[in-house]
């Protein structure tokens, strides 16, 4: 069973606050993605990563910045926290075979930015 | 451009009744089309993908390209059903993403 978890359930920080938010996999697949999602506007990709060291902007990128040093871990990097990053963030992963694969989705980070 | 559209954001059905969760899509090409759910306090998973041609729960969708959707649909709602319902679909390429629509909330009345 494919487990990703992700590193807190609930964060709470401040405006001008550096937030890490990590993501990790345990069936060694390739494919790693970071989504906020909001209420009335869905799931909006920020980055991807399609192996270590590698990262692609999604939809939404601005304010953020991703880091996959290790192909389990994926982490997410508020540079400079702002309240319109309040947000649940979901982490996912999937491995690509011959025909598209799931994502597994982690739990969820609920961000707080006062 | 390629999007997902769920025209409801809400939908409140009584139990027993029929439920039909409206998806419609645009894409250059032959997509992969799933639906995804979110129970209260649960994490995102996949229900069921238009692939599979399985119906789980209760529930199937059948791809009409010539609409271009991808309904959900179940002949008699249960409680159990109420949740957040996501329209998505990829590319058959290795490295495609994927794209949600903005969701459906489907509230199940006793």
């Amino acid at each position: 069973d494919v487990k990703v978890t992700q590193s807190s359930r609930y964060l709470v920080k401040r405006t001008g606050e550096k937030v890490f938010l990590e993501c990790v996999q345990d069936m060694d697949h390739e494919n790693m993605f970071w989504y906020r999602q909001d209420p009335g506007l869905g799931l909006r990709l920020i980055y991807f990563s399609y192996d270590v060291k590698m990262k692609e902007k999604g939809d939404i990128p601005e304010g953020y910045s991703v880091s996959r040093e290790k192909k389990e871990r994926f982490s997410l990097i508020l540079e400079s926290a702002s309240t319109n990053q309040t947000s649940m963030y979901l982490c996912a992963s999937t491995n690509p075979g011959t025909l598209p694969d799931t994502q597994y989705f982690g739990p969820g980070t609920r961000l707080t930015v006062l | 451009a390629q999007r997902v559209t769920q025209p409801e954001k809400l939908l409140s059905v009584f139990k027993g009744a029929p439920v039909e969760l409206k998806c419609n899509y645009s894409y250059s090409g032959s997509p992969e089309l799933f639906w995804y759910v979110q129970y209260s306090r649960q994490r995102l998973q996949l229900l069921l993908r238009h692939i599979s041609r399985e119906s789980i729960k209760g529930f199937t969708a059948d791809l009409n390209k010539g609409e271009t959707s991808f309904h959900l649909k179940k002949p008699f709602a249960q409680e159990e059903d109420s949740a957040m319902y996501y329209c998505a679909l990829t590319g058959r390429g290795r490295d495609d993403k994927i794209i949600f629509g903005k969701g459906t909330r489907l509230h199940i009345l006793p």
